[in-house]
């Protein structure tokens, strides 16, 4: 059980906007910044988002963050089939003293 | 961009030891805290420890508490993790990956490809 919470799939056209969304609690997302991370099978995550809002270079602006309260939300807009991979949340929970990451949401681009 | 290689991945009976290395290319390594996060086979990412840039702060996760234990040799630009008192639910590839920052609150900006570990008799 994970201690951050995503939605384990969602799916959507090519050309379309996805949202996917990750809960946490006042010890992690709350107080701290969130980044999402994007795998392809087989290889190793990429930084995506980082400090919940932040793009680093060679990043597509198609891709967009934001955090409110206790949630971190990955945007993704005109999708296209290569971006289906999976997607994790990830913070620091200062009550653990912890790094955690959500569950995973697999990504398909129909 | 940083480079990160990992090695000392293998089969290990139950029980057993293995000591997992990652080498940076980069010279900054120095500067920033850094992580071991595993990825067992068709499950996701868990993060398993991390250790402060100088100030020898480590951190792990409750399931690997007492079993593993995360270093660093700066001069060789290195990190490390030993694995001690093996089971077969820490089978997974173990990634080493770059926080953004000197302390492990920080974002992972550079990941290594990772090394697979299996724990089987």
């Amino acid at each position: 059980q994970s201690v951050l919470t995503q939605s384990p799939s969602v799916s959507a056209a090519p050309g379309q906007k996805v949202t996917i969304s990750c809960s946490g609690s006042s010890s992690n997302i709350e107080n701290n910044y969130v980044s999402w991370y994007q795998q392809f099978p087989g290889t190793a995550p990429k930084l995506l988002i980082y400090e919940s809002y932040k793009r680093p270079s060679g990043i597509p602006d198609r891709f967009s963050g934001s955090k409110s309260g206790t949630s971190g939300t990955l945007g993704i807009t005109g999708l296209q089939t290569g971006d289906e991979a999976d997607y994790y949340c990830g913070t620091w929970d200062s009550r653990l003293s912890a790094w955690v990451f959500g569950g995973g949401t697999k990504l398909t681009v129909l | 961009e940083v480079q990160l290689v990992e090695s000392g991945g293998g089969l290990v009976q139950p029980g057993g030891s293995l000591r997992l290395s990652c080498v940076a290319s980069e010279l900054t390594f120095t500067n920033f805290a850094m992580s071991w996060v595993r990825q067992a086979p068709g499950k996701g990412l868990e993060w398993v420890s991390g250790i402060g840039r100088s100030d020898g702060r480590t951190y792990y996760a409750h399931s690997v508490k007492g079993r593993f234990t995360i270093s660093r040799d700066n001069s060789k630009n290195t990190l490390y993790l030993q694995l001690n008192a093996l089971r077969a639910e820490d089978t997974a590839v173990y990634h080493c990956a770059k926080h953004g920052y000197s302390d492990n609150s920080g974002y992972l900006n550079s990941w290594g490809q990772g090394t697979l570990v299996t724990v089987s008799s």
